[in-house]
């Protein structure tokens, strides 16, 4: 079956624009969770969404932000972008938020200049 | 202190190698252990979990937990150079992302296995 796909894979913004992530769950799958990889900070949780509704919520800014849609496609919005958001932004998703049943996109590389 | 601390290497190993890949943890609620492999470009995927303290196996990897020293290891048997990824311990309270807690993550250790 399809894996977790997410859009784009690389993207180049620069501070102070703004940027939308995709990331489609694989079918069936109603939590869609996101992750912020760094080399200094590692995998960091961002945010989960089941079912449009958004159930659990990192320690991130409020420039990050996210919405599920009814087909449980997921996006993700960062503005204002800093230099320090340049990261591999990851998503996972799951049939009901168990960790142990979640699958990871290859995820999307921000490079912010 | 960081709640999960993780030696980040790299380590190189010869083929065949038995590898030990550990972290630590400050958190006493972490119920949930994980170990996830993350090849180069692209996202990272479960090995093995545990639920509190013991041993698990599957096939050449063992995960140990010693939640009386917040400890907890992946042991890698007869290594392989398919096995050189980055891996990393998550762990958290509960089993799901659903509710007010959530997983953490150990940085990773790029692991290497020389043919």
């Amino acid at each position: 079956k399809a894996g977790v796909t997410q859009t784009p894979r690389y993207l180049i913004k620069t501070r102070g624009q703004q940027v939308t992530l995709s990331c489609s769950p694989i079918s069936g799958h109603r939590s869609v969770s996101w992750y912020q990889q760094t080399p200094g900070q590692g995998l960091q949780f961002l945010f989960e969404y089941f079912s449009e509704t958004q159930r659990n919520k990192g320690n991130f800014p409020g420039r990050f932000s996210g919405r599920q849609f009814s087909n449980s496609r997921s996006e993700m919005n960062v503005s204002t972008l800093e230099l320090g958001d340049s990261a591999l932004y990851l998503c996972a998703s799951s049939r009901t938020g168990d960790n142990t049943e979640a699958f990871f996109g290859q995820g999307t590389r921000l490079t912010v200049v | 202190q960081k709640e999960v601390e993780q030696d980040p290497g790299p380590l190189s190993v010869p083929e065949g190698a038995i590898v030990s890949l550990n972290c630590t943890y400050s958190n006493s609620a972490f119920q949930y252990f994980m170990w996830y492999r993350q090849y180069s470009r692209k996202g990272p995927e479960l090995l093995m979990y545990t639920y509190s303290s013991g041993n698990k196996e599957d096939g050449r990897f063992t995960a140990q937990v010693d939640k009386s020293s917040k400890y907890i290891s992946l042991f890698i048997r007869d290594s392989q150079p398919s096995d050189s990824a980055t891996y990393l311990c998550a762990m958290s309270p509960t089993l799901s992302q659903g509710g007010s807690e959530k997983l953490v993550f150990g940085k990773g250790t790029k692991l290497t296995v020389n043919p």
